[in-house]
């Protein structure tokens, strides 16, 4: 067990809709970044949060947005949802984002869009 | 654009027996991180490699760097069923502040028996 908390870890939903995946990082971890997963892609970095702060952005479409509460608690909305945003979606936490950490997993979100 | 290569994507192999998974990278990085994910699971960090010539084992994993040949790789010794798995190597690009990581592939091992 990492101690990343992800809920839920399954969600199926309809073309069109929109979701909303939370994560819950290890105590004492400041850093939060989300994954997507996919067959075809493979693990592709979304965004990074730390302290509540925006921190660096990765291959995250605008239909897609993430925010990090002060308690430390992120969310990872997805809205207008296609086909193609069916994928496993992780989220990592470390201690203070550095480059030379390690990165927790959480057991992901699978999301299934039909 | 960072491009990260792992080879080989599969490998089937037998228990007792040695082998080496490889992973290039397209631009100039000294940092290198491998992970594990069994089946249906998250995850793991195995190792955070952080300079050219850098070695690191564990068990019976070994992972190393050459940043000047942009080339990590990831030794099993004496291969056991448990190591089964799918291994990725992940690098980051920037040099301060942080970023995201960028992942192979993905190498897919199972060890018969």
């Amino acid at each position: 067990d990492s101690g990343v908390t992800q809920t839920p870890k399954h969600l199926i939903t309809a073309t069109g809709q929109r979701v909303t995946l939370r994560c819950s990082p290890r105590s004492g971890d400041l850093s939060v970044y989300w994954y997507q997963q996919s067959l075809d892609q493979g693990l592709q970095f979304l965004i990074q949060y730390y302290n509540g702060e925006e921190r660096a952005k990765g291959n995250i479409l605008e239909r897609f947005s993430a925010q990090q509460f002060p308690d430390l608690h992120s969310e990872l909305n997805l809205s207008s949802l296609e086909l193609g945003d069916s994928a496993l979606y992780f989220c990592a936490s470390s201690v203070s984002g550095l480059q030379s950490e390690k990165l927790f997993f959480g057991s992901g979100t699978q999301l299934s869009v039909l | 654009e960072l491009k990260v290569e792992q080879n080989p994507l599969f490998l089937s192999m037998q228990e007792g027996k040695n082998y080496t998974i490889y992973c290039n990278y397209s631009t100039t990085s000294d940092r290198l991180y491998w992970y594990r994910q069994d089946p249906g699971k998250s995850l793991e960090s195995l190792f955070v490699l952080l300079s050219n010539g850098a070695v690191k084992q564990e068990g019976r994993l070994m992972a190393s760097l050459d940043t000047k040949a942009r080339l990590s790789t990831l030794h099993i010794t004496a291969a056991v069923h448990d190591l089964s798995a799918t291994y990725f190597c992940a690098v980051d690009m920037t040099g301060g502040g942080a970023d995201g990581l960028t992942f192979g592939k993905g190498t897919h091992l199972i060890i018969q028996p």
